[in-house]
């Protein structure tokens, strides 16, 4: 069975511009959760969708955004990049249970 | 105060070593409980879940949680060189609206050979 996919495996953007960050889910799951995990800070929840919603989402300002398509794959949007966006973005799928399991990231590096 | 607080190691060991990881949570609302290890550029690779206070083992690897004291732990048997990496624990609120995983800050393991 195929895991979590993200792409693309890195990124690199100058402060200002926008990312557009992609996660496939396992096959039949219908959740899928993004998280950033920056030096220093540890892994923090950024949204969850679920079934093409949005149901909740962190801490972080509304530039973060995203989308989850019909298919179940979704979009991790960051606006107007900071220097303090560089980080590790990872998405992770679940079936509805309790299980959360994890893509391989995506580096997103801001100068 | 954090919710979930890690002790941060660096951790090292001799192989065969009972390797003992843990962290403590604050509100009592955290229902369910995770273990990740994560390899260096990895993303994290779920190791085990419980939700019940008491022991959960698989393998070389046992969950124990005590809902009492807000303290969960992770022991790993026979650590392995393979074993090292950074483990992070994961608590998941008890509201089913609220699904996202609040992690610790990650222990850094190292076995040596």
């Amino acid at each position: 069975e195929a895991g979590v996919t993200q792409s693309p495996t890195h990124l690199i953007k100058t402060r200002g511009q926008q990312a557009t960050l992609r996660c496939s889910p396992i096959s039949g799951h219908t959740s899928v959760y993004w998280y950033q995990q920056a030096l220093g800070l540890g892994l923090q929840f950024l949204l969850w969708y679920d079934e093409g919603e949005e149901r909740n989402r962190g801490n972080f300002p509304p530039r973060f955004s995203g989308r989850q398509f019909p298919n179940y794959s979704s979009e991790l949007n960051v606006n107007a990049l900071e220097l303090e966006d560089s980080a590790l973005y990872l998405c992770a799928s679940s079936p509805g249970t309790l299980e959360q399991y994890f893509g391989p990231g995506t580096r997103l590096t801001v100068t | 105060q954090k919710e979930v607080e890690q002790d941060p190691g660096p951790l090292s060991v001799p192989e065969g070593a009972i390797v003992s990881l843990n962290c403590t949570y604050s509100n009592s609302a955290f229902q369910y409980f995770m273990w990740y290890r994560q390899y260096s550029r990895k993303g994290p690779e779920l190791l085990m879940y419980t939700y019940s206070s008491g022991n959960k083992e698989d393998g070389r690897f046992t969950a124990q949680v005590d809902k009492s004291s807000k303290y969960i732990s992770l022991f790993i048997r026979d650590s392995q060189p393979s074993d090292s990496a950074t483990y992070l624990c994961a608590i998941r609120h008890m509201d089913t609206g609220r699904r996202a995983l609040t992690f610790g800050s990650g222990t850094r393991l190292q076995v040596q050979p």
